[in-house]
């Protein structure tokens, strides 16, 4: 168990490009979360998976943001016509449903530029 | 609504303990958590509560819980250098799944 994995790390992207982030989570973990965290804040809530279903999306998430998880196991995060407001933490988080245990990823650090 | 809050900034002597403090709003949170963070890093869970517990042990770490005020407190004993991090309070609001509401994060700073 390697625990939760995203890639990129860090990304640099100018204004008005796509990006697109990829969290692995925890094998056996159904349960699948993005958060959004911006400097001196604690992580926002983005959205929800459970297996490949997309069950919650929040206020944040606007129509630029799209997420997936096709086969109920990976899931990526796409940001459209980013905008320097987009620089942040991207984290990723899964659990195993029934548990309250969530574990985080080390996280997408985005700079829109 | 949902709503944690946390002090911002607390700064201890290496051996003291640390309190670090939290209220939240939603009497309904099933789970509340503390979470530690390093620079750059992701987040770490170190301990949870389920609601109808008052306080919780593990090693160093002690979690109070006061349902009635809506506080949760989490207290380092012999605080160590390597505990200076951001630890975030975070409610889990009722929902049947782990959705984590955080506070804005307590800095501890250790210094000898």
């Amino acid at each position: 168990d390697t625990g939760v994995s995203q890639d990129p790390r860090h990304k640099i992207t100018k204004r008005g490009q796509n990006v697109t982030f990829r969290c692995d989570p925890i094998s056996e973990h159904n349960r699948l979360y993005w958060y959004r965290q911006t400097l001196g804040q604690g992580p926002e809530f983005l959205t929800y998976f459970q297996n490949e279903a997309q069950l919650e999306k929040s206020r944040l998430l606007s129509d630029r943001f799209s997420a997936e998880r096709p086969k109920g196991s990976f899931s990526t995060l796409e940001i459209q016509r980013t905008e320097q407001g987009d620089s942040a933490m991207y984290l990723c988080a899964s659990s195993l449903g029934g548990t309250p245990e969530a574990f985080f990823g080390q996280g997408t650090r985005l700079t829109v530029v | 609504g949902e709503d944690v809050e946390q002090s911002l900034f607390l700064s201890v002597r290496e051996g003291d303990s640390s309190v670090i403090n939290c209220t939240y709003t939603d009497s309904s949170s099933t789970y509340l958590y503390w979470y530690k963070q390093e620079p750059g890093a992701g987040l770490q869970l170190l301990t949870y509560i389920f609601s109808n517990m008052d306080m919780k042990q593990d090693q160093r770490l002690t979690v109070l819980l006061n349902k009635k005020d809506k506080h949760l407190s989490l207290r380092i004993a012999d605080t160590q250098t390597g505990d200076s991090a951001i630890y975030f309070c975070a409610e889990s609001p009722s929902g049947g799944y782990n959705k984590l509401i955080f506070g804005a994060g307590t800095r501890l700073a250790v210094h000898p």
